[in-house]
């Protein structure tokens, strides 16, 4: 099985500030991945896919970027409503793998 | 708007039967691959199965093969999940999702509680 590790675990940070969150995986995987962002109580929502893809909907300033092991998820200014927890998962084979999380707290 | 309901969790006994259902609503339910998803409290998103448009290929991980079935009735628009033999180690939120290789929309997710 491929697996992905995320860093930070937790993180926290500002209401306008960048960050970064990042995934390794523990093969190449291209750009098989995808970011998902849950809140509390909530089912995760599909932010990016193919590392670097914006779904439909999603506010441009998240981006991701990255390809073969190594991937990143950016927030270029952060807003109240992107504190949360962020998963990475690889869609290159089955299993379909996830991170462990990034919790994202106000600081 | 699609929408996906689950329903059937609960609290089992170890050793017991549960099965759940998803209600997919707002789009072509017969056209997508459909997952299963969980998360134990307070942990991460662990894939389970998945089931292709027609249902004639289903994959599952190591830890449920041979004690979960994934089946879908296109006719019905709804996904189940037939877990036997549960551990506590089962237990957690219920999540179907759908899909092929990742996970575009899911729904509220249901609680699967194995204890005694």
């Amino acid at each position: 099985d491929i697996q992905m590790t995320q860093s930070p675990s937790s993180l926290s940070a500002s209401v306008g500030d960048k960050v970064t969150i990042t995934c390794r995986a523990s093969q190449s995987i291209s750009s098989y991945v995808v970011w998902y962002q849950q809140k509390p109580g909530k089912a995760p929502k599909f932010l990016i896919y193919d590392a670097s893809t914006l779904q439909s909907g999603v506010p441009s300033r998240f981006s991701g970027s990255g390809s073969g092991t190594e991937f990143t998820l950016t927030i270029s200014s952060l807003q109240p409503e992107d504190f949360a927890i962020y998963f990475c998962q690889q869609s290159y084979s089955n299993p379909y793998t996830f991170g462990q999380g990034t919790k994202l707290e106000i600081k | 708007e699609v929408q996906l309901v689950e329903s059937g969790g609960g609290l089992v006994q170890p050793g017991g039967s549960l099965r759940l259902s998803c209600a997919a609503s707002g789009f072509t339910f017969s056209s997508f691959g459909m997952h299963w998803v969980r998360q134990a409290p307070g942990k991460g998103l662990v894939w389970v199965s998945l089931i292709n448009n027609d249902g004639s290929t289903t994959i599952y991980a190591d830890s449920v093969k041979g004690r979960f079935t994934v089946s879908r009735d296109n006719a019905k628009n709804t996904l189940y999940l037939q877990m036997s033999s549960l551990r506590a180690e089962d237990t957690a939120v219920y999540y179907c999702a759908r899909g092929k290789t990742s996970f575009d929309y899911w729904g509220q997710g249901t609680l699967v509680t194995v204890s005694s």
